[in-house]
Formats: C-alpha cells, sequence, structure tokens
C-alpha cells in the first residue's frame, strides 16, 4: 500500500538550470497539494491540483514555477532558472477527496530537497 | 504575517513525564487545528486535530486543547517516549472557498530524553 511518492529525494542545481519534481498521489487520491518548506520556516502551500486542473495556484510564485498533474502520471512542479532562494524540502501531499470537505488530513510525501548552487 | 506561530523551537523532556507543546493563531476564521509530526528526511504525519466546536481531543497518550477566546492550542504527550523525539507542528485550516489550504507553524523540535 504505497504511500505518496516523491522524486527525487535530493536535487543539486546550478543557478539557471531547471528543477522537476515528481509526485504520484496514493492510490485513489485524485487531489494533490503542494508545499514547500524553506529553512526555519513551516510549511507554506504553494498550489492545488486535480486531474488536468489546477484549482489554486495563489500560493505559487508568479514566475518560473509551474505546476501540472496530467490525466496520466505523476503530477510535476517545475522550477526554471533556479536561483539560491529555491533551496527548500517541496512537499507533495494528497487526499481522496478536497480536503476542506472532509476533517481528515493530508498524506504528505517525503520531499524533494532542492539544492541551488 | 504569521497566522499560526509556535514560539518554542525547542523542549526537551525526560521520558515518561509530559510534554506540552504550545500554539497561537490569529486568523479568527480558522475553524479546524492538526497536529503533524515529522522525523529527519520525513514527511509529515498527522497525528490528531480537533474541530473548533470542542475544546478537547483525545487519542491515546496525545490530547490536543483549543482555547478559541485566547486563540490558542496545546498538544499534550503523556507519558513521553524516546520515539516521541521529532518536530511537531500545529496546522490551521478555515472554513470557505480556500478551507483545502493549511497553514502551518514552524514547528517545535521535542526530545524525549531515556
Amino acid at each position: 500500500n504505497a504511500g505518496v511518492m516523491q522524486n527525487p529525494r535530493h536535487l543539486v542545481r546550478r543557478r539557471g538550470q531547471e528543477a522537476r519534481l515528481r509526485c504520484s498521489p496514493m492510490k485513489g487520491h485524485s487531489h494533490v497539494y503542494w508545499y514547500r518548506q524553506l529553512p526555519e520556516e513551516g510549511l507554506k502551500f504553494m498550489v492545488y491540483l486535480q486531474k488536468e486542473n489546477i484549482i489554486d495556484e495563489s500560493g505559487m510564485p508568479k514566475e518560473r514555477f509551474s505546476a501540472e498533474f496530467p490525466k496520466e502520471g505523476p503530477s510535476i512542479l517545475r522550477i526554471q532558472q533556479v536561483v539560491r532562494g529555491d533551496s527548500a524540502a517541496y512537499f507533495c501531499a494528497s487526499s481522496p477527496k478536497l480536503a476542506g470537505d472532509y476533517t481528515g488530513e493530508l498524506f504528505f510525501g517525503e520531499g524533494s530537497r532542492l539544492t541551488v548552487l | 504575517d504569521q497566522q499560526v506561530k509556535q514560539n518554542s523551537p525547542s523542549l526537551s523532556v525526560q521520558e515518561g513525564r509530559i510534554s506540552i507543546l504550545n500554539c497561537d493563531y490569529t486568523n479568527s476564521m480558522f475553524d479546524y487545528f492538526l497536529w503533524y509530526k515529522k522525523y529527519p528526511a520525513e514527511g509529515p504525519t498527522f497525528l490528531i486535530s480537533i474541530s473548533s466546536i470542542k475544546d478537547k481531543n483525545e487519542d491515546g497518550r496525545f490530547t490536543v486543547f483549543l482555547n478559541k477566546s485566547a486563540k490558542h492550542l496545546s498538544l499534550h504527550i503523556v507519558p513521553s517516549q524516546p520515539g516521541d523525539s521529532a518536530v511537531y507542528f500545529c496546522a490551521a485550516k478555515g472554513s470557505g472557498g480556500s478551507n483545502y489550504k493549511l497553514t502551518f507553524g514552524k514547528g517545535t523540535l521535542l526530545t524525549v530524553n531515556p
């Protein structure tokens, strides 16, 4: 019974390169959320997606960041032209229904740790 | 603007004693509160939650208390065990259109000494 799977677990990029982080939700979950944890900070909401739809991207930086959750395959968080300030842990979470519609918790993956040199 | 505050970055207790982790919030629209536990290099895992219509929720060794008037909640762990050593995050969400968003505090590192 696999949980939320994220890869890569660790990613090192040089400034200006692209980073792609992948997330496969738990089986039966169709709602995906991405959170970012900067050093010494709590997790901050970035984006909420359902299959083929971005529902809420209000937490995404306006430039360089994008997310998708295609009909087939994992959700992808893409960061173009990375800068040192993008170094963080990126966590993906999933839920079987809209997280606000029930009082159940989100199920988080182990995170992808991005280091920008 | 930090809407969920965990003012103690760390807490150390002896095995068998009580651990009390505190959390304050500023947004009166929050109506559901959760505690997550996180081990190093792992993702947060859900621990316990409480609705704003309650003032206490208990699950085994874990109890969460909510004081709405003070906008304060606390997590009690009794008795504390070495395996409880982890970072504990307080999180909150509101009702309305964005009720799926969790707002997290910065976390409290709990160390339980044998």
